[in-house]
């Protein structure tokens, strides 16, 4: 069965904190995504990757890095985070060729104060 | 530019047929996906549509129409595990990669 792990359901931090948010898919994915969802939003990404050690910017990049140094692990990185960042976080993943059926984790639920 | 539209809310009685609808906006095309969600659940996928056409699912059935710009989730026999949030998405017009999503659609089933 395919699956895709986050480490935490629920976090809470200070502002300014550097947060890292971690996501481990274990199906040998090629294509790995971090979104934010908000209410009346959808989903947003914010950086994908397709290749170890390669990524490219989504939609809402700022305040955000990643990074890759394993196929099967994808790292969200809050620099210095702000209460606007508080948000619902879902990773992805996708085989290199079917790329509109993703596999989503089951969020972080990240809470900025 | 890309845009998705579909409605915020529907609501249907168990055991009804219900359809979603999508229309879209986009300079490049490479099909549409749909999606469900529950309350503090992870999307999970439905159906994909590359081409004009039905495809047909179990219960569910997703419909597209490019000459339209417009597709539709067709959802039967109605049950009350149904109530959740649809999302359709569409490739991002310069990578295909990426997908972007509609804001999504929250069906309430009642008994």
């Amino acid at each position: 069965d395919v699956k895709v792990t986050q480490s935490s359901r629920y976090l809470v931090k200070r502002t300014g904190e550097k947060v890292f948010l971690e996501c481990v898919q274990d199906m040998d994915h090629e294509n790995m995504f971090w979104y934010r969802q908000d209410p009346g939003l959808g989903l947003r990404l914010i950086y994908f990757s397709y290749d170890v050690k390669m990524k490219e910017k989504g939609d809402i990049p700022e305040g955000y890095s990643v990074s890759r140094e394993k196929k099967e692990r994808f790292s969200l990185i809050l620099e210095s985070a702000s209460t606007n960042q508080t948000s619902m976080y879902l990773c992805a993943s996708t085989p290199g060729t079917r790329t509109y059926e993703q596999y989503f984790g089951p969020g972080t639920r990240l809470t900025v104060t | 530019g890309q845009s998705l539209e579909q409605p915020s809310e529907v609501t249907a009685v168990e055991g009804a047929i219900v359809q979603i609808n999508c229309t879209y906006q986009t300079s490049g095309f490479y099909g549409l996906s749909w999606y469900q969600q529950h309350d503090g659940g992870a999307p999970t996928f439905l159906s994909y549509n590359g081409l004009d056409g039905l495809e047909e699912t179990g219960r569910f059935s997703s419909f597209l129409s490019r000459s339209d710009s417009y597709g539709y989730l067709l959802l039967q026999e109605l049950q009350m595990k149904d109530s959740a949030s649809y999302f359709c998405a569409v490739s991002h017009p310069r990578s295909s990669y990426k997908l972007i999503f509609g804001s999504g659609t929250r069906l309430l089933v009642r008994p």
